[in-house]
């Protein structure tokens, strides 16, 4: 079976500071995409970064950056510069065909 | 301004009743949309993957007669939960896979509170 897990249910950062959210996956699949979302207290889901599992380099979308280990199975989001407006749910998901499943979440709080 | 649209927001039906959400993309065709649902302080959890042109395909667990899919067109995908009942209140919320972009582009739609009473 497919799944995503992420072991922070809750993480709090200061703001302007760095903060880094763990998920790991498990799959069979050799081609595969990997995505954070987030989701702000109005329930959209913003696609944070994605990354494609064939791709050898990590990739950065602003403040946000990703640690992809495939072997590992494991792709973490680092949030540099933490904003207050970064306060939200992330969920890391994980999907090939554009079903994506998802891990539980990590409910972010940026404090000023 | 939205790529893929949801409606209703927000709907309350009284328990028995049935009650539709539409999934709407609306720059692109979407061949394949799919419907998650999300309990309170949970996940999104994948109920279906609906088809243009055929049927929908479940995820174990989802009752196919309760939750009827159908995807009409190319822009438009339909989510109706048929005599519905407190447990299903719930959020859901469709996503649209856009073709022209590799397929893996995916859009969300705003999401819909169904409160059924």
């Amino acid at each position: 079976a497919q799944t995503v897990t992420q072991s922070q249910p809750e993480m709090s950062v200061q703001e302007a500071e760095t903060v880094t959210l763990s998920c790991t996956y498990d799959t069979s699949e050799s081609n595969y995409y990997l995505f954070w979302y987030k989701q702000p207290p109005s329930r959209q889901m913003i696609l944070v970064i994605r990354q494609e599992a064939y791709k050898q380099q990590n990739a950065t979308e602003n403040r946000f950056s990703v640690n992809f280990q495939k072997a590992a199975k494991s792709f973490s989001l680092k949030i540099s510069d933490s904003q207050l407006g970064d306060t939200a749910m992330y969920f890391c998901a994980f999907g090939s065909q554009g079903n994506l499943i998802f891990g539980k979440g990590t409910k972010l709080s940026v404090k000023p | 301004g939205a790529v893929v649209s949801q409606h209703p927001s927000r709907v309350i039906c009284k328990s028995g009743t049935s009650v539709k959400i539409e999934c709407r993309s609306l720059d692109f065709q979407a061949t394949t949309m799919f419907w998650y649902r999300q309990f309170p302080k949970q996940s999104l959890m994948l109920m279906a993957t609906s088809n243009e042109g055929s049927k929908a395909t479940y995820e174990q667990g989802v009752e196919k007669d309760k939750f009827l899919i159908n995807h009409a067109s190319l822009t438009l995908s339909t989510l109706t939960v048929t005599s519905a009942h407190p447990e299903d209140s719930s959020f859901y919320i469709c996503s649209a896979r856009d073709p022209t972009t590799g397929g893996n582009t995916i859009y969300f739609g705003e999401g819909s509170w169904l409160t059924v009473v």
